[in-house]
């Protein structure tokens, strides 16, 4: 089974508007952390928002939030606002350990967000 | 603040030869490193993970003795991609971890022609 699920492959979002990206995930560990990146086409990953298993509130971040509902098992990234700059690959990531050096990250596929002027 | 540093961004090299990939770790200690790769228009699959002074630990089915990785200090880890072959080219890309700071490196991409 996958442990982290990207079900939109590719987006396109007016500008300005909000858009929401969404990730699920499967684990048994009850720590864990869920990241989101943003990889442009220079292929460098950005780190965007990180939700603690046990963080009681939402991640916020400028205008990137994270839905997060435990029990649905869902981590969803909410980007305000969309910008043409927003225009990249969007991965979610879950890390299942807090042990050091025992910090893997598994990867979804990825959502292609288009943003049209 | 502390970033990964990676050498070289990008790389061609003929088939049949070794290229080395080195990631710096600056301003802070890597004490595990984990190597990446990603075929275009995929997502990154865990190749290994290294932590500084010990033998790497390679993801099922990948080839050990094809990618060879060396952490000999928290600041620095190498990946060397031995005999070079086209299927060999992809996105590299390593992150470093250490204590609760964790960074990606920028990348590099390897063309064997």
């Amino acid at each position: 089974a996958q442990k982290i699920t990207q079900t939109q492959p590719g987006m396109f979002v007016q500008e300005k508007e909000a858009v929401t990206l969404d990730c699920t995930y499967d684990t048994s560990d009850p720590s864990y952390g869920l990241f989101w990146y943003k990889q442009p086409s220079s292929g460098e990953m950005i780190f965007l928002i990180y939700q603690g298993s046990y963080d009681q509130q939402n991640a916020t971040e400028g205008r990137y939030s994270l839905n997060f509902q435990k029990a649905r098992k869902s981590a969803n990234l909410v980007i305000s606002a969309s910008q043409l700059g927003d225009s990249a690959m969007y991965f979610c990531a879950m890390r299942e350990s807090i042990d050091f050096g025992n910090e893997k990250l598994t990867f979804g596929t990825g959502t292609r967000l288009t943003i049209i002027p | 603040g502390a970033v990964v540093s990676q050498h070289p961004s990008w790389v061609i090299c003929k088939s049949g030869t070794s290229v080395k990939i080195e990631c710096r770790s600056l301003d802070f200690q890597a004490t595990t490193m984990f190597w990446y790769r990603q075929f275009p228009k995929q997502s990154l699959m865990l190749m290994a993970t290294s932590n500084e002074g010990s033998k790497a630990t390679y993801e099922q089915g990948v080839e050990k003795d094809k990618f060879l990785i060396n952490h000999a200090s928290l600041t620095l880890s190498t990946l060397t991609v031995t005999s070079a072959h086209p299927e060999d080219s992809s996105f590299y890309i390593c992150r470093g971890t250490g204590g609760y700071e964790q960074y990606f490196g920028p990348g590099t991409r390897l063309t064997v022609t």
